[in-house]
Parts: structure tokens; sequence; C-alpha cells
């Protein structure tokens, strides 16, 4: 079946350093993909999505190229914030899904230092 | 903007009562989502809806039940809660229309003694 798998955290960065979280997921066809980003006490939010190969979504600085040839999505930022952590997931909506479910990768938690 | 609100932010229950968790949102979408979330498993779908009274079981439905009367409203029962029930409930709605993302409320963090 459809799966997600994310790099486990917890991430520690220091302000500024570069961040990638890598997610690679297995679906048949053309998902689309989504990262998500909940802050502590919080909801989850959408950063970013793209619905076909090559699409790059971007958000707040983080950026995301759907590969589909290596089926990932990995996400990346050039210089972390304080206030960017947070815990990251990456979804796929299978194709052709009834009503747009998404399956869910496990979460990185990710905490910058200033 | 969107707007998925959950009734409450933090809950406290008894094994055995009967709990009802209840979500809004106020964007006429078609599809709404229950998902419970715990550490190092992500989130799990446990039941969604397409429309009023139209429902499916996800991957964890078991010890749940819901109910759509309205559109805007979707609620997730306990009918017997257990203690493996404490968790964070998140609820979230879709539109039907384009490749839209789902929208979350803040969830509810149920405890279950």
């Amino acid at each position: 079946g459809d799966s997600v798998t994310q790099m486990e955290g917890p991430v520690t960065l220091s302000e500024e350093a570069f961040l990638t979280i890598n997610c690679t997921y297995t679906a048949t066809g053309y998902p689309s993909l989504f990262w998500y980003v909940q802050y502590p006490g919080e909801g989850l939010q959408l950063l970013l999505k793209a619905t076909k190969a090559d699409d790059k979504g971007s958000n707040k600085g983080f950026e995301a190229t759907y590969r589909k040839e290596t089926t990932s999505f990995h996400l990346e930022k050039g210089s972390v914030q304080v206030s960017d952590s947070a815990v990251y997931f990456c979804a796929l909506s299978p194709e052709a899904t009834a009503g747009g479910k998404l399956i869910f990768g496990q979460g990185t938690e990710l905490s910058v230092k200033p | 903007d969107v707007k998925v609100t959950q009734s409450s932010r933090y809950l406290v229950k008894r094994t055995g009562e009967k709990v009802f968790l209840e979500c809004v949102q106020d964007m006429d979408h078609e599809n709404m989502f229950w998902y419970r979330q715990d550490p190092g498993l992500g989130l799990r779908l446990i039941y969604f809806s397409y429309d009023v009274k139209m429902k499916e079981k996800g991957d964890i439905p078991e010890g749940y039940s819901v109910s759509r009367e309205k559109k805007e409203r979707f609620s997730l029962i306990l009918e017997s809660a257990s203690t493996n029930q404490t968790s964070m409930y998140l609820c979230a709605s879709r539109t039907d229309r384009g490749n839209q993302p789902q929208h979350f409320g803040d969830g509810t963090r149920l405890s279950i003694l």
C-alpha cells in the first residue's frame, strides 16, 4: 500500500544553518505531495505542496521538489531560525483518492538553537 | 481563511464512558476527517466523510464511530472509552475542488483514566 517515510528526529540545528528533512514515498501513479508543520500546542498547518512531477513547492523560505524518479520530496531551507522549531510532516494524497485522503510520515521534530 | 474549530483543547474522561469530540468548519467543505496523533506514529486516519450522512472507515476505525448530520459538523464518538484511546485527536476538512490541501483544527488532547 501507499506509504511515506521521513528521516527520524529530533534534528537539532544552530540558527542560520541549512536544513534538509528527507521524505520518500511509495505510491502508484502520481500522488500529490505536501509538507505540513505543527508548532507546539497547535494543529497542522500546510507549509507547501506539489501536485505533479518536477513541481517545486515553496513558502516562508522552505522548498521541496517532487522527484518522481527517486520518489522523494525532501524539505530544505537555506537558513533556519529559532521560530522554525516545530514538527514537520510529509504527506501524500494518492491519485484519484476519494475525498483527498492523506497518508502521513511519522513526523520529524526540529529544534533550532540560538 | 478556513477555520476548523474543535470543541475542546483538553478533555479527561473515565474508562467506559461514551465520549463525543466535535468539529466544525466554516468553509462549506465537502470532506471532513478525524485523525489521531501518537508519538512516533504520525497521524492515522480514523474516519472520514465526503458528504452529509456519508462516512468511510479509515485505517484505525475500531472503537470509534462518527456522525455527520450537517455539512459543517463532524463528530467523533468513542463508544466505550479505553485507556489506549488516550491521544491527540485532529479534525480536518477539505474542499472537493482541485488539488487543495486539508485544513486542520488545533486538536483535542484526550486522556482516558
